[in-house]
C-alpha cells in the first residue's frame, strides 16, 4: 500500500521559471491538501480539495494554482517562481471530518528551492 | 483565526524519563486534535486523534490529553527511548483544515 506519494523529491527552480509538484494518494480518500513548511514553522495551508472537481484556497494560496479531476490525484503549480517559495511542501490526504479513519495521512516531501 | 501554540520548542532529556508536551489553541470550537511525528526529511505521521468529545487517547507509551474549554492538550511519552527522537507537532481541525503548531523538537540521550 504506497499511501500517498509525492514527486519529485527535491527540485531547484530558477526565478519566474514554473513546475508541477504532483501528488498521488491510493487510499480513496475524498479529502487532500497541500502544506507548505517553513523552518521552525508550523505548517501552513495552501489549497485543499473536497474531491474530484472541487478545490479551494487556504491560508497561502498567492502564486499556486491546483487542479483536482480525480479521486486519486492532486497536482500544485507553482507559476513565476519566487524566492519566497523556497520551502518544503506537503501533501495529505484524509477521509471527511468526522468519519470513521479520518487521521491525516501525509507523503514524504518535495524540498523546493528557487534561486 | 485560530492559533495553535506548542512550548517549548525543544526538549532534551535522559533515556527513560517522561516525556510531556504541550499544545495550546485560541478557538475551542473544534472537531478534533491530530498529534504528529515528523522525523529530519520526512513527512508527517498520525500518533494519536482526539475527537471533540473525547478527554484522552492512548496508544502504548502514548497518552494524549484535550481539554477544549481551555484550550489545551498534553502529549505525554512514557518511558522514553532515544528512538523518540523526533519534531512532535499538534494540530487542530476546526474548519475541515487543520492548524498546525510549530512543534517540539525533542531529543533523547542514551
Amino acid at each position: 500500500n504506497a499511501g500517498v506519494t509525492q514527486t519529485p523529491k527535491f527540485r531547484i527552480l530558477k526565478i519566474g521559471q514554473s513546475m508541477t509538484l504532483q501528488c498521488t494518494q491510493d487510499m480513496n480518500h475524498n479529502y487532500m491538501y497541500w502544506y507548505r513548511q517553513d523552518p521552525g514553522m508550523g505548517l501552513k495551508l495552501i489549497y485543499y480539495s473536497v474531491g474530484a472537481g472541487i478545490t479551494d484556497k487556504g491560508e497561502v494560496p498567492n502564486g499556486y494554482n491546483v487542479s483536482r479531476s480525480t479521486t486519486e490525484d492532486f497536482p500544485l503549480r507553482l507559476e513565476l517562481a519566487a524566492p519566497s517559495q523556497t520551502s518544503v511542501y506537503f501533501c495529505a490526504s484524509s477521509y471527511p471530518p468526522g468519519s470513521e479513519g479520518e487521521k491525516l495521512f501525509f507523503g514524504s516531501g518535495t524540498q523546493l528551492s528557487v534561486l | 483565526k485560530q492559533e495553535v501554540t506548542q512550548i517549548p520548542a525543544a526538549l532534551s532529556v535522559p533515556e527513560g524519563e517522561n516525556l510531556v508536551l504541550n499544545c495550546s489553541f485560541t478557538d475551542s470550537a473544534i472537531y478534533n486534535l491530530q498529534w504528529f511525528r515528523q522525523d529530519p526529511g520526512k513527512g508527517l505521521t498520525s500518533l494519536l486523534l482526539i475527537q471533540s468529545s473525547q478527554r484522552e487517547q492512548t496508544s502504548g507509551r502514548l497518552n494524549a490529553s484535550l481539554d477544549k474549554s481551555s484550550g489545551r492538550s498534553t502529549l505525554y511519552i512514557a518511558a522514553s527511548q532515544p528512538g523518540d527522537s523526533a519534531t512532535y507537532l499538534c494540530a487542530v481541525n476546526d474548519d475541515y483544515k487543520l492548524s498546525f503548531g510549530a512543534g517540539t523538537t525533542v531529543t533523547v540521550r542514551a
